[in-house]
């Protein structure tokens, strides 16, 4: 069945660091690819997302781009901030499985002034 | 705007007892999925429904139960005999006809057994 395996955190940083999270799938077809954030007592936002292979989704700052031949989608943002602070998931879905999302066990982001 | 909401944002249940959360979407979407959140730890599936008047069990569905009665939503209730309840619960839906949208969440409902 189809999987994600992300990086385990907390991964900590200081402000105007680089970051990157570590994202890999495994999936019977073509999946769609999402990364989700979720800040403390919060509900989970879409991030950004990419649909096919190549592809780089992007917001806030935030860039992933979907690698086919290394089944990954690593999530990277060149300065981060203390609001950035929060758990990130990575999820995909696929047409073949209705469409329902597979999510990674998230990693959480912890930013220090 | 349309979104989903959740209520209540916090509820508090002795031992026992069944109580319901809500989850009401104005989307239009077709499906609509129940998590459940453990702290530091990733979402687990426990209910989801494709259309209305059908719904399936995802990985975790032992002591709760769903209906899905109107295409706008979604209650789940826990049962007395869902034995470890206290938790962060997630309420989701999306558009089936495209994966490629991804899901719109609640802002969650957080269950203490007291």
């Amino acid at each position: 069945g189809d999987s994600v395996t992300q990086m385990e955190g907390p991964v900590t940083l200081s402000e105007e660091a680089f970051l990157t999270i570590n994202c890999t799938y495994t999936a019977t077809g073509y999946p769609s690819l999402f990364w989700y954030v979720q800040y403390p007592g919060e509900g989970l936002q879409l991030l950004l997302k990419a649909t096919k292979a190549d592809d780089k989704g992007s917001n806030k700052g935030f860039e992933a781009t979907y690698r086919k031949e290394t089944t990954s989608f690593h999530l990277e943002k060149g300065s981060v901030q203390v609001s950035d602070s929060a758990v990130y998931f990575c999820a995909l879905s696929e047409k073949a499985a209705g469409n329902k999302l597979t999510f990674g066990g998230g990693t959480r982001v912890l930013v220090k002034p | 705007d349309g979104g989903i909401t959740q209520s209540p944002k916090y509820l508090f249940r002795k031992e026992g007892q069944n109580v319901t959360l809500s989850c009401e979407q104005n989307l239009n979407h077709d499906a609509m999925y129940w998590y459940r959140q453990d702290p530091g730890q990733g979402l687990r599936l426990i209910y989801y429904s494709q259309i209305v008047n059908d719904f399936q069990k995802g990985d975790i569905a032992e002591g709760y139960s769903v209906s899905r009665e109107k295409k706008e939503s979604f209650p789940l209730t826990v049962t007395s005999a869902q034995k470890n309840p206290t938790a962060f619960y997630l309420c989701a839906s999306s558009s089936q006809g495209d994966g490629a949208y991804g899901y719109t969440f609640g802002s969650g409902t957080r269950l203490t057994v007291v």
